[in-house]
């Protein structure tokens, strides 16, 4: 199975763009990329997904490298209710396969 | 509301005593899927289900059962639960596998002892 590869932690400011990295090496052809945060003590929420094409919404922008083997999720102005835990997920046609999270941290 | 429900939402209980913990969705999502969450290995997904009577397994199954009589329910059966099977659990709903967004449920708290 294709698996995702994130940093443990990141940290940023409130105000400021956050860049969010995740590697899938070995990802298919036919995988989506999607991302999720989890919020302290809620279930995973949906951000953002994508194929091949840079997506935007209004929650972020998902920004997938030509190749697809990495994505970045970029929220354009951090706040302080974006601390989360961020999943980078590959969904296949029947399977989803989680990466570890990235635990974002938002400095007032 | 669109939503995923879960109970219960805490439940302690012992080595052995079968369980059933239910999952609903009222959006008529044919897929639907189990995760647990333990401490540093984040989610892992343990049955999921295309459609009605269609089940199979995720990554992490042993000593789950599902069953998918219903398209809006999907419960998670722990016929003798163990206390490795102690974890936080997530019920999700999506329209179709592939690339549609997943709604969680609100999870649930097991403690085996």
């Amino acid at each position: 199975d294709a698996k995702t590869t994130q940093p443990n932690s990141m940290e940023s400011n409130e105000e400021e763009p956050v860049h969010l990295p995740c590697n899938h090496s070995t990802i298919s052809g036919t995988d989506y990329i999607h991302w999720y945060r989890q919020l302290p003590s809620q279930g995973p929420e949906y951000v953002i997904h994508g194929l091949t094409s840079n997506v935007n919404n209004r929650m972020a922008s998902l920004a997938i490298a030509e190749d697809r083997k990495s994505s970045t999720l970029i929220l354009h102005r951090a706040t302080l209710r974006d601390a989360a835990v961020y999943y980078c997920i590959l969904q296949g046609a029947q399977k989803l396969v989680f990466g570890q999270g990235t635990r974002l941290t938002i400095n007032p | 509301e669109a939503q995923v429900t879960q109970n219960p939402r805490y439940l302690i209980t012992v080595t052995g005593k079968k369980l059933t913990v239910t999952c609903s969705q009222n959006m008529n999502h044919e897929y639907m899927s189990w995760y647990r969450q333990d401490p540093g290995l984040g989610l892992r997904q343990i049955y999921y289900s295309m459609n009605v009577e269609v089940t199979d397994k995720g990554d992490v199954p042993e000593g789950y059962k599902v069953s998918r009589k219903e398209k809006r329910n999907f419960p998670l059966i722990l016929e003798s639960p163990s206390p490795n099977q102690t974890s936080l659990y997530f019920c999700a709903s999506s329209l179709l596998a592939g690339s549609y967004e997943q709604y969680f449920g609100p999870g649930t708290r097991l403690t085996v002892t």
